[in-house]
């Protein structure tokens, strides 16, 4: 699976779109982009993932660059409960296998 | 849904002892996968089960197993423990085909005295 590289932390006010980047530069072509994320002492929650096209669902959505190289999730309307460390992976889709977590990038959403 | 299910949630075992750590996968989810997260090394990946068949292993020494029955559920046993298996150990099950993700349980700590 390719390496991610994400910012560690990152901060957001309540209410505003949060932003995160992620780096994925030796990505493959069957390699999808996954987002889970983890709040404090609970399992990693799935959020959303996409292979080429921008992505969107109930929770975020996700900008893939045209040369699948980056991308970005957004969160549109922070609140206090997003506040969590999201991980950036990259994967190959259509099997069941492991999922290479980095260390994340903690966001901290604050009033 | 009934999401997946960890048990016990915490657990307390002493060094040289062997520990078993039960999932129950979301129903229909045939693939359990294991990780183990500390402090020090993250998340980190130890095994996955489809159909009662290991199908991926991590890096972890054989202290470490794991098995799936018919039924889905998968156990992990850990034998021999040692101070540094003290973790957050986390079960997550998806369908064969992964289009949604994977599913975590809200894990099980072990703290080894």
């Amino acid at each position: 699976d390719a390496k991610t590289t994400q910012p560690p932390s990152m901060d957001c006010a309540e209410g505003r779109a949060a932003n995160l980047p992620c780096n994925h530069s030796t990505i493959s072509g069957n390699e999808y982009v996954y987002w889970y994320r983890q709040i404090h002492s609970q399992g990693p929650q799935y959020i959303i993932h996409g292979l080429k096209n921008n992505e969107t669902n109930e929770m975020a959505s996700l900008i893939i660059t045209e040369d699948r190289k980056s991308s970005t999730l957004i969160l549109p309307h922070a609140t206090l409960r997003d506040t969590a460390v999201y991980y950036c992976i990259v994967r190959v889709s259509g099997t069941a296998s492991k999922l290479t977590f980095g260390t994340g990038t903690r966001l901290q959403v604050t009033l | 849904k009934a999401g997946v299910t960890q048990t016990p949630r915490y657990l307390i075992k002493t060094r040289g002892q062997q520990v078993t750590l039960s999932c129950s996968p979301i129903s229909g989810h045939r693939s359990v996968s294991w990780y183990q997260q500390t402090p020090g090394q993250g998340l980190q990946f130890l095994f996955e089960y489809f159909s009662e068949t290991q199908r991926n292993k991590g890096n972890f020494p054989g202290r470490f197993s794991g098995r799936q029955f018919s039924n889905s559920r998968s156990e992990m046993n850990v034998s021999t423990l040692e101070l540094g298996d003290s973790a957050l150990y986390l079960c997550a099950s998806a369908r064969r085909e992964i289009r949604d993700g994977y599913t975590f349980g809200s894990g099980t700590r072990l703290t080894v005295v």
